[in-house]
Formats: structure tokens, C-alpha cells, sequence
């Protein structure tokens, strides 16, 4: 079935470092979203992407769809303890099947101070 | 403004027991889903409703049913829980499928004993 791979699966950085997480699907997308889940919480949207390689900030956070609408990148600069959860990336796949959100598994970000 | 509301937060029921997990949106969204979430397996959609009187099935439908009693409200039902049916479950409404963002409740932690 339609896919969508993120890695890593987990993230350790100390305080103030930089994270990434990257987000790739086997098929073209629609569009993509980005979601934050606070530990107990639930999933809170971010931000979403529609065009072919566009990129969008938000204060410390830098969101990217790729030229081919198949990848998709959350870079946090300088994380504060705030930025701590877990990051999901959400895509709905051009050309039919389900229209529901498709979930990759998250990175959980977790910060030392 | 409530957004969206599941009941109950908690539920522990004995194999073979049947439930009915509520979820109620008041942002009049045409498209409600439900997903569960498993430790490292990110958020897998059961079924949604695109729009009212419509329902189809997700990535992992079996056991469960549903119904979208009218707008506001998408029942999910497990006829004879199992334990693998231990889990925490979501609620999510968006304007429509594609292109909207999607509002989460606070979920259900279901275990299956």
C-alpha cells in the first residue's frame, strides 16, 4: 500500500543543537503536513506544503518539499526543550486511494540539557 | 469551542467485550477519521468519512466498524475486543479529505485484558 517513510525514528540532541527529520514516500503526493505530538498529548498540525519545491518557516522551523513531491524535510534550529515530542510527517497520495492522511511513524525528538 | 470530543479517555475491557468509542466535532468538517496508535507504528488510519453518510476503510479496518450518525458525530465500534486491540485511539475532522488541516481529540487509551 501507498507509504510514507520517516527517519530517524528517534532523535537524541543536546539543548541548542540542530534536528532534522526526513520524510519520503514511494509515491507522488498532493500535498504534505507536518504534525507535533507532545508526550500524553495529540497530534497538532504545523504546517503544510502543496507546491513542488517550496519551503516555509516558522520562527526556528524550516519545513521543504522536494522538486519531485515525494520527500519532505523539518529542520529545527537552536532546540529548546519546548521542541521536545514527536514529529509526524502526513501525506495524501495523488491519483486516488485513501482519503485519509498517511502517517509515517514519527521521529520522537529528545533533548538534553 | 470544543473542537473535537472523545469518550471515554479510558477503557479497559475483557477479551470478547464489545464498545462503541464516541467522537463528536462542532466545526461543521465534512471528512472525520479514526486512527490508532501503537509504539513505533506511528498513526494508521481505520476508516474515515469523507462526508456525511459515507464511510470506508482505512489501512487496518479489520475488527472495528463505524458510523457517521450525521455531521458532527463518528462512532467506532470493536464487536469482540481482542488484545491486540490494545491501543490508543484518535479522533481527527477536517474541512474536507484534501488539503485541509486535520483536528485531533484527545484520544482513547483502550487496553484489551
Amino acid at each position: 500500500g501507498q507509504q510514507v517513510m520517516q527517519i530517524p525514528q528517534y532523535q537524541h540532541v543536546q539543548e541548542g543543537e540542530d534536528f532534522t527529520t526526513y520524510c519520503n514516500s514511494s509515491t507522488t503526493l498532493s500535498n504534505i503536513q507536518w504534525y507535533k505530538q507532545r508526550p500524553g498529548g495529540h497530534p497538532v498540525f504545523l504546517i503544510q506544503l502543496v507546491k513542488s519545491g517550496e519551503v516555509k518557516k516558522q520562527k526556528r522551523l524550516t519545513f521543504q518539499f522536494g522538486e519531485a513531491k515525494k520527500n519532505s524535510s523539518l529542520h529545527i534550529t537552536a532546540t529548546q526543550t519546548t521542541d521536545v515530542g514527536t514529529y509526524f510527517c502526513a501525506g495524501f497520495h495523488s491519483g486516488g486511494g485513501a482519503d485519509g492522511l498517511t502517517f509515517g511513524k514519527g521521529t520522537h525528538l529528545i533533548i538534553q540539557p | 469551542n470544543a473542537g473535537v470530543t472523545q469518550t471515554p479517555k479510558f477503557q479497559v475491557l475483557k477479551t470478547g467485550q464489545s464498545m462503541t468509542l464516541q467522537c463528536a466535532q462542532d466545526m461543521n468538517h465534512n471528512s472525520m477519521y479514526w486512527y490508532r496508535q501503537d509504539p513505533g507504528m506511528g498513526l494508521r488510519l481505520i476508516y474515515y468519512s469523507a462526508s456525511e453518510g459515507t464511510t470506508d476503510k482505512g489501512e487496518v479496518p479489520n475488527g472495528y466498524n463505524v458510523s457517521r450518525l450525521n455531521k458532527r458525530e463518528f462512532s467506532l465500534r470493536l464487536e469482540s475486543a481482542a488484545p491486540s486491540q490494545t491501543s490508543v485511539y484518535f479522533c481527527a475532522s477536517s474541512i474536507t479529505g484534501k488539503n485541509t488541516e486535520a483536528f485531533f481529540g484527545q484520544g482513547t487509551r483502550l487496553t484489551v485484558v
